[in-house]
């Protein structure tokens, strides 16, 4: 598998500001995904990041929200937007070098509005 | 749609004993299943894995897992727990090329 290194690893930020989260894998791989992990919760997939074309976004999730960027094979960013105190959660990238592999993660990044 | 129930929130288990965390899931087709575990303020390290073939599953440290189609099980065993062991279990459901779906996590605590 391949390594993604994240950024910010946490962060506390003003509630109305946004935050942006970077994925950079030391591997090309064909798709990307990013996921929430509100406290206490499982994950929850927000949206698959495409390549060069708008991401593909979860019931409940939207683009005005978290805006997701992915100019190539190796790099993604999320930006959570507006952010409230609900938007507290840990944010995870994640990465598949083909269909038939399995996902690796990013260390997450720990987001407080306050 | 894909479903992922992991019955038990919180287990706790006398380090050297045995470990069973269950998970059931629901998909539509032949489904690719996964343990991974998350450490606290970590990411998720993949245990093991199922696709295909052999129904008991090897994976990283003494971890092992069995996919019982007719139960739509994938139940991860351990033989003897260590201490650093203790952790959260996140059961996955996904398939060829497709999104994940977890289930709610399984808090494993270890009493020496």
């Amino acid at each position: 598998s391949a390594v993604i290194s994240q950024k910010p690893s946490r962060d506390i930020c003003q509630r109305g500001t946004s935050l942006t989260i970077q994925c950079q894998v030391d591997s090309q791989v064909t798709m990307m995904f990013w996921y929430r992990q509100q406290p206490g919760q499982s994950l929850t997939l927000i949206a698959t990041a495409n390549q060069g074309s708008e991401a593909t976004y979860e019931s409940g999730f939207v683009i005005d929200k978290f805006p997701i960027s992915r100019p190539n094979l190796t790099f993604s960013t999320l930006t959570v937007s507006n952010m409230s105190p609900e938007d507290s959660s840990i944010y995870l990238c994640s990465g598949k070098i083909g269909g038939d592999t399995e996902a690796f993660f990013g260390q997450g990044t720990r987001l407080t509005v306050v | 749609a894909q479903s992922v129930t992991q019955p038990d929130i919180h287990i706790t288990v006398s380090e050297g004993a045995s470990l069973e965390l269950r998970c059931n899931y629901s998909y539509g087709a032949t489904p690719y299943l996964f343990w991974y575990v998350q450490s606290p303020g970590q990411g998720l390290q993949l245990l093991l894995k199922y696709f295909s073939g052999d129904t008991l599953v090897q994976g990283i440290k003494g971890f092992e897992a069995e996919f019982k189609r007719s139960q739509s099980s994938f139940n991860l065993r351990k033989p003897s727990v260590h201490w650093s062991d203790a952790a959260e279990y996140f059961c996955a459901v996904g398939g060829g090329g497709n999104k994940l779906t977890f289930g709610t996590g399984t808090q494993l605590k270890v009493e020496l």
